[in-house]
């Protein structure tokens, strides 16, 4: 069954500090693995996204993850991280199986000291 | 360009009852689906419609129900409401359903059943 782990419940950073969200997949084939961002009250917005070709991507807000397929892992690096950047952060895998679905993790609350 | 809308933005239900929620979908965006984010977890998914027919059904009872409008609007319908039901209803439009294309999703309905 497809499934998404993402071992931290929160991180805490301080402004400036690199971050990376870890994220680790279950999947029978190739993934479509994303990056949702989520503040308080808010929906979902897309980071980024992979489906194949070059496994580090570049998304918006200065954000990038890389898949390792060897190590099922997505994980999402930014190299200094703002104080705008506290929030929730979701990986996901696009899953086929009667229409298409996206599996999400139950996140990681980023919290972000000065 | 209005994005995904849903309406209401909160709502409070008494165990047993019925709700609906609506959800607009971006102007061109034919598929429309439903996921259930229950406070402190990643959104679920619970249907997929692409031009009025249903696409995807998650792991949801058969209280739950949803349908798609000509115009590309849907409704979630949920029957005898039960406390657990109680959580942030998103909706995420996008032009097809493969996952090539990216989902955008609304700002949610906070759904309250006491």
């Amino acid at each position: 069954a497809q499934s998404v782990t993402q071992p931290d419940i929160h991180i805490t950073v301080s402004e400036g500090a690199s971050l990376e969200l870890r994220c680790n997949y279950s999947y029978g084939a190739t993934p479509y693995l994303f990056w949702y961002v989520q503040s308080p009250g808010q929906g979902l917005q897309l980071l980024l996204k992979y489906f194949s070709g070059d496994t580090l991507v570049q998304g918006i807000k200065g954000f990038e993850a890389e898949f390792k397929s060897s190590q099922s892992s997505f994980n999402l690096r930014k190299p200094s991280v703002h104080w705008s950047d506290a929030a929730e952060y979701f990986c996901a895998v696009g899953a086929r199986g009667g229409g298409f679905k996206t599996i999400f993790g139950a996140g990681t609350r980023l919290f972000v000291k000065a | 360009d209005a994005g995904v809308t849903q309406s209401p933005t909160h709502l409070i239900k008494t165990r047993g009852q019925h709700v609906t929620l609506r959800c607009s979908p971006i102007s061109g965006h034919k598929s429309v689906s439903w996921y259930q984010q229950v406070l402190g977890q990643g959104p679920q998914f619970i249907f997929q419609y692409y031009e009025k027919e249903e696409r995807g059904r998650g792991n949801f009872p058969d209280r739950f129900s949803a349908r798609q409008f000509p115009n590309y609007s849907s409704e979630l319908n949920v029957n005898a409401l039960l406390l657990g039901d109680s959580a942030l209803y998103l909706c995420a439009s996008s032009f097809r359903t493969d996952p090539n294309t990216e989902a955008f999703f609304g700002q949610g309905t906070r759904l309250t059943v006491v």
